[in-house]
């Protein structure tokens, strides 16, 4: 049972857009920065937003994050059939909870 | 570019002690928390633990009776110890930079697969 909460799948056809959610509580989002990872098959995840809505270099724009209170969403648009992964959400966790706490990851499938 | 390779056995007995390490190279490990995370097959991504080279250290609650994270800045590693493993243990275990309130992970290492069986 993680202490974030993503749906476990997710879909889309190309040039779609989709979004994957990640639900918390006041002592991890509603408090703290929300990180995005992409994990492809067979690798190491790779860090895809951070602090909230913010992109590494060389992440695309299609990728994009938000956060309302508790809740925090990845968007992805123009989909493509590279985008099939793993997707996790992470906050650090000022509770006992923490203080590192991932959300159970979302696979993404491209139809 | 930072760049992070674990090193360990691939093999633990149950009951024994896993050890790994990681090598940073392209920066220096005097910056930054330096994080353990884990993965066990076909599961999801669990957080072990971080450490800062002044030796200030974040565990996983639920590890942290088993759990010692150490840094060598001479030699630019850090270094985990789980003990009194179970089959539980057994997972990809990555090396990371970052951990922290302030800064979490961003760089991973590719991720050594580790057995506990007899």
């Amino acid at each position: 049972q993680s202490v974030l909460t993503q749906p476990p799948s997710a879909s889309g056809t190309p040039g779609q857009r989709v979004t994957i959610s990640c639900s918390g509580s006041s002592s991890n989002i509603g408090t703290n920065y929300v990180y995005w990872y992409q994990q492809l098959p067979g690798t190491a995840p790779k860090l895809l937003i951070y602090r909230n809505d913010q992109r590494p270099s060389g992440v695309p724009d299609r990728f994009s994050g938000s956060k309302s209170g508790t809740s925090a969403s990845l968007a992805i648009s123009g989909l493509r059939s590279e985008d099939e992964a793993d997707y996790y959400c992470a906050a650090w966790d000022d509770s006992l909870s923490g203080p590192v706490v991932f959300g159970g990851g979302t696979k993404l499938t491209v139809l | 570019q930072v760049q992070l390779q674990e090193s360990g056995p691939g093999l633990v007995k149950p009951s024994e002690t896993l050890s790994l390490t990681c090598t940073v190279s392209g920066g220096s490990i005097s910056s930054y928390y330096w994080s353990w995370v884990r993965q066990p097959p076909g599961k999801g991504l669990e957080w072990i633990g971080s450490m800062y080279h002044s030796g200030s250290t974040n565990y996983n609650p639920s590890l942290k009776s088993r759990v010692t994270i150490s840094i060598d800045t001479s030699k630019n590693q850090f270094s985990l110890k789980l003990t009194s493993v179970t089959a539980a243990d057994t997972a990809v275990y990555y090396c990371a930079r970052g951990g922290s309130k302030q800064w979490l992970v961003d760089y991973w290492g590719q991720g050594t697969l580790v057995t506990v069986s007899s």
